[in-house]
């Protein structure tokens, strides 16, 4: 079984959808980081967190730690938000992510 | 500031050869990972270096080797290549306990 499971695996939305991407863990973490790759190759580092929730523009991102899961969302999405979502983990003081299997969204205009 | 750096870009060799890949982090880190991303086994994890030492390896063959300089930067080598090895390598850096950054990676075709 893999350590970092993400769902759904993919995913297709309208412009202007709420769009919520679940990444569920089975280990102990020291934190908890969505990524985003487009096609490419490119990889950005969203959100890297511990407890609670961050917000970045129209991202949002959310851990609850007692249950081992966060959620990516994202509103009023854009068609520029297409691309593969990561959920990875890192562990004690390594630096070491170990990733879920990503979501692919398109989002049609 | 500039971000993390990777060369070559692309890179077609043939089985049996062997190959450099080189990676600069940002200015001021000192930790540097490399990951290997694959279709059929998507972002596995290579080595993590902090400081000169390695601190982590993943689980791959002794073919796949690196170090980390003193002013940071890293280099990975892959001795022996095999066509399986074809694949794109991302190298992260980061503060120690911080965000990563990628860069842009190398894509490796073995041929």
């Amino acid at each position: 079984k893999n350590e970092v499971e993400q769902s759904p695996q993919n995913l297709t939305a309208q412009e202007g959808e709420f769009i919520t991407i679940n990444c569920s863990y089975s280990v102990g973490i020291s934190a908890l980081h969505w990524l985003q790759q487009h096609p490419g190759g490119g990889i950005v580092s969203l959100f890297m967190l511990s407890s609670g929730k961050k917000k970045h523009g129209r991202l949002i991102a959310t851990i609850n730690i007692q249950e081992k899961h966060s959620s990516l969302h994202i509103t009023a999405s854009h068609p520029r938000d297409s691309a593969v979502y990561i959920c990875a983990l890192t562990q004690g003081g390594s630096e070491k992510l170990v990733f879920g299997k990503g979501t692919k969204l398109t989002v049609n205009p | 500031k500039a971000g993390v750096t990777q060369t070559p870009r692309y890179l077609i060799k043939t089985r049996g050869q062997q190959v450099t890949l080189s990676c600069s982090p940002i200015s001021g880190h000192r930790s540097v990972s490399w990951y290997q991303q694959t279709p059929g086994q998507g972002l596995q994890f290579l080595f993590e270096y902090f400081s000169e030492t390695q601190r982590n390896k993943g689980n791959f063959p002794g073919r796949f080797s690196g170090r980390q300089f003193s002013n940071s930067r890293s280099e990975m080598n892959v001795s022996t290549l095999e066509l399986g090895d074809s694949a794109l390598y991302l190298c992260a850096s980061s503060k120690s306990g911080y965000e990563q950054y990628f860069g842009p990676g190398t894509r490796l075709t073995v041929t």
